[in-house]
């Protein structure tokens, strides 16, 4: 059973052009959003996080955009660079325990 | 900069074999994940210390699988014996507490690849 629905599985962005991310859940009782970041053969790292209560949080170029109604998140990436090419996963848990991932997706980045 | 510590890196074996990973967490993180990432897939947890005590086991396999945490510092994940359908990244990853604002932030370790031929 998959919590956490994430689109699309690939995606490929001119450098400089915005990238996103979306995810969709069911568990009304998430209640806290993050992204990772992961690079081939590296574990995954937190990118950026939301709780319920804001509907948007910006950190640099990476802005995520919460839905509650919707129950929908998603993950933008501003003036997208080819650095950025990596494979980025929304998580959703419940009280900061068991966090479920989405299936990822590949960002390319072309120069 | 503190990091999750795992080996081996990488690990080969034939079916039927045992194979186990180690992971040495952050100092001072009471909780440990072990994650398994298939190829292609998001990460999937198999089980969740906190301090030396299970907290979720519910999705790791336990006629084959098996995890300690014996002093609730460092951990060892086994399997045994390995199938073809065990390849995968094994993530061990940890956090800073159980519940509350910031045990979201889970810190993730390299990994340790398993191939099974």
């Amino acid at each position: 059973q998959q919590q956490v629905k994430q689109s699309p599985q690939s995606l490929i962005v001119q450098k400089g052009g915005i990238s996103i991310i979306n995810c969709a859940y069911e568990n009304t009782a998430f209640d806290y959003f993050p992204w990772y970041q992961q690079f081939p053969g590296k574990g995954p790292a937190l990118l950026i996080a939301i709780r319920p209560d804001v509907s948007e949080k910006k950190e640099g170029r990476f802005t995520i955009s919460f839905n509650k109604s919707a129950k929908q998140f998603s993950l933008h990436i501003m003036d997208s660079q080819p650095g950025d090419s990596a494979t980025y996963f929304c998580a959703a848990s419940y009280y900061g325990n068991k966090l479920v991932f989405g299936a990822g997706t590949i960002l390319r980045v072309k120069s | 900069e503190a990091e999750v510590a795992q080996s081996p890196r990488y690990k080969i074996t034939e079916k039927s074999q045992a194979v186990a990973f180690w992971c040495d967490p952050i100092s001072g993180h009471a909780t440990l994940y072990w994650y398994r990432q298939i190829l292609g897939q998001g990460p999937e947890l198999l089980v969740q210390f906190q301090d030396e005590s299970v907290v979720d086991d519910s999705q790791l396999p336990k006629d084959r699988f098996s995890a300690e945490r014996l002093k609730g510092v460092d951990s060892t994940l086994k399997i045994q014996p390995a199938e073809l359908g065990d390849s995968a990244m094994y993530l061990c990853a940890s956090s800073p507490r159980e519940g509350g604002r910031d045990a979201g932030e889970l810190f993730f370790g390299e990994g340790s690849r398993l191939t099974v031929l």
